[in-house]
């Protein structure tokens, strides 16, 4: 089965630029989605089709997807940015979607 | 605006059924696939299954396959899980969330707040 890689965390001091990788083969094939969770709650999309932002979404967040890997970029990064955050992909070989494992996201 | 909540959750011994339900609002409901999703405890994301929006379709992940059944009512705008021979490792909370007019094209541009299993003797 499809398997997406995730670093278990990174850091970022507030202002700066956070970006969450996630890994898979040939990714760059597919349409990555990221959802972000906030502790207790349920999660929320931020970016759609590898770069798309849902209404709502600030602009400071972004996606790039290519080759074995897909990129959710936080720019100006706010405390209130800390969270758990998924990429996601549908994979059409087992008809399954799949998420990776996760990445916590903490603002110094 | 979108809503959806899901009820039926509680604590089921191990080898029971529980019947999961999700109300949708604020959309078309018959138009769109629907998924659950779970969450165990300090643990990450897992997706369990998706219904397209006629209910022709249906996938599951492997780790539920076989015990659990994904259904739809789309003149009650609901979807249903229904979760047999449970296991404690079932223990999450469960999450429906909406999904794409294809069941490949999205997963989760609105999220219920999500309904507690518990599995234990």
């Amino acid at each position: 089965s499809y398997v997406l890689t995730q670093p278990p965390s990174v850091s970022v001091a507030p202002g700066q630029t956070a970006r969450i990788t996630c890994g898979g083969n040939n990714i760059g094939s597919k349409s990555v989605h990221w959802c972000q969770q906030k502790p207790g709650q349920a999660p929320v999309l931020v970016v759609y089709d590898d770069s798309g932002r849902p209404s709502g979404i600030p602009e400071r967040f972004s996606g790039s997807n290519s080759g074995n890997t897909a990129t959710l970029t936080i720019s100006r990064v706010e405390a209130g940015d800390e969270a758990d955050y998924y990429c996601q992909v549908w994979d059409n070989s087992s008809d399954h979607w799949v998420f990776g494992g996760g990445t916590k996201l903490t603002v110094l | 605006q979108v809503r959806l909540v899901e009820s039926g959750g509680g604590v089921v011994q191990p080898g029971r059924s529980l019947r999961l339900s999700c109300a949708a609002s604020g959309f078309t409901f018959s138009t769109y696939g629907m998924h659950w999703v779970r969450q165990a405890p300090g643990k990450g994301l897992e997706w369990v299954a998706i219904i397209s929006y006629d209910g022709s379709n249906k996938y599951y992940a492997d780790s539920v396959k076989g015990r659990f059944t994904i259904s739809r009512d789309n003149s009650k705008n609901t979807v249903y899980l229904q979760m047999n021979s449970l296991r404690a490792e079932d223990t999450a909370i469960y999450y429906c969330a909406k999904g794409g007019i294809a069941v490949a094209e999205s997963l989760g541009d609105y999220w219920g707040q999500g309904t507690l299993v518990t599995v234990s003797s």
